[in-house]
């Protein structure tokens, strides 16, 4: 198994510019989450879905960040304009629903740094 | 709202030396504790779940313990690959409800 996949590892970009964030769930999972991690927050939670369905949007700082998940096996993160504030690691994770332990996995992340 | 506070933020321990980490929690109904465990440049990765105070779940040199208020991680004769940070989150308990709350951390620096 791949494990959940992102894309890019690192995203370099200059403020105002709309960055997109890419997550592959692991093959079989319903449930998606996008994390955004910040050495003074921690783990924040941005957004999640439940069969491809947003659940829970309340994380979402501002209308500049958008999410979507198309289909079962593909979601994206989008942030337009882009602002330095945006800095940080965003992680993606899945996981079945109903499972005994209900854990989450991770994938590597996107180290975005908007300058 | 849900709360975490994780402490201390950062621990030095020498190879062999036993410790704690320490994880308080505010949440309305607990649904389950989890803990990870997360190396530089990577993702978190699952260690644990307790559902109920008094739980108690070991693997290797780490043991979870959970009470109503809190959670430990018992970390018995590190090793230096035990260097990473560890991660503590609860879900609320309701049906639907998927989310997980994350404290910020504990350092843990394994010294050979």
């Amino acid at each position: 198994d791949a494990g959940v996949i992102q894309s890019p590892r690192h995203e370099v970009t200059e403020m105002g510019q709309e960055v997109t964030l890419r997550c592959k769930p692991i093959s079989g999972h319903n449930s998606l989450f996008w994390y955004r991690q910040t050495m003074m927050r921690g783990l924040e939670l941005l957004i999640y879905f439940n069969n491809n369905v947003p659940i829970d949007d309340s994380g979402m700082p501002e209308d500049r960040f958008s999410a979507k998940m198309p289909n079962a096996s593909f979601s994206t993160l989008k942030i337009q304009p882009s602002e330095p504030r945006d800095s940080a690691v965003y992680f993606c994770a899945s996981r079945l629903l109903g499972q005994p332990n209900e854990k989450l996995f991770f994938g590597s992340g996107t180290q975005l740094s908007v300058l | 709202e849900d709360q975490v506070t994780q402490s201390p933020e950062a621990l030095r321990l020498q190879e062999g030396e036993s410790s704690s980490l320490n994880c308080s929690y505010t949440v309305s109904g607990l649904r389950g504790l989890f803990w990870y465990r997360q190396d530089p440049g990577k993702g978190p990765e699952f260690l644990f779940t307790l559902y109920s105070a008094g739980e108690e779940k070991e693997k290797e040199r780490l043991k979870a313990t959970l009470t109503k208020k809190e959670s430990f991680l018992h970390i018995t004769a590190p090793k230096p690959e035990d260097s990473a940070t560890y991660l503590c989150a609860v879900q609320a308990g309701g049906f639907g409800n998927e989310k997980l709350t994350f404290g910020t951390g504990t350092r843990l620096t394994i010294i050979p």
